[in-house]
């Protein structure tokens, strides 16, 4: 049982580059989330979907994208990276509300 | 904005001792949940607290909530090397799905 996998690990983009992150999830969970992690600020919800077909705009939306096209897939996308957007992304899942979250492993974005 | 905040930032205790550490928030809860985030990894659940519970156990972790105070407590006893972490607290309000994060306590245990 996997969890949830999120691909790549590590990326490094130019200013203005465009990349999409994935996550999968294999436990048929209805709500995904993407989070950013700086350092000394905790995780800071991007967006969420409340199921497939689904998003809705977190706490931090601005330059970011996301898609929820099949049940077990979040897509994160920047359009134009900019430096601010350096950071550890998170994604996690959950079956419904007020549950407990699984988290993927990250992805360590770094933009020059 | 972050709905937690967790004290101390940082602890630092011997193996074998208690590592104690706090979470105040600032509105209604329906639950809150504590995580651990080894290094470069990603977050574990470890415990989660409903709004009508007053302590949990789990293992050697103890959490109580106080929710006339809007704060919790994380108490990890008989600590060992690999609690050396960070350690969130999450709130999870009525009629939202969204769970706000507060900055973390890393704790480091010295052998």
């Amino acid at each position: 049982n996997a969890g949830v996998t999120q691909t790549p690990k590590f990326r490094v983009l130019k200013t203005g580059q465009s990349m999409t992150l994935l996550c999968a999830q294999d436990m048929n969970h209805e709500y995904m989330y993407w989070y950013r992690q700086d350092p000394g600020m905790g995780l800071r919800l991007i967006h969420y979907s409340v199921g497939e077909g689904t998003t809705a705009k977190g706490e931090v939306p601005d330059g970011y994208n996301v898609s929820r096209l099949k049940k077990q897939n979040f897509l994160l996308g920047l359009e134009s990276a900019a430096p601010s957007q350096t950071s550890v992304y998170f994604c996690a899942s959950t079956p419904g509300t007020g549950g407990a979250k699984t988290f993927g492993s990250g992805t360590r974005l770094t933009v020059v | 904005s972050q709905q937690g905040e967790e004290d101390p930032q940082a602890l630092s205790i011997q193996e074998g001792e208690n590592a104690t550490m706090n979470c105040s928030y600032k509105t209604s809860i329906n639950n809150l949940q504590w995580y651990r985030q080894n290094s470069g990894r990603g977050l574990v659940h470890l415990i989660l607290i409903r709004s009508n519970e007053r302590e949990k156990h789990s293992g050697r972790l103890r959490v109580t909530l106080d929710t006339s105070k809007k704060s919790s407590s994380l108490l990890i006893t008989a600590s060992r090397a690999a609690d050396t972490a960070s350690y969130f607290c999450a709130t999870d309000p009525y009629n939202d799905y969204k769970l706000s994060f507060g900055a973390g306590t890393t704790v480091t245990v010295r052998a």
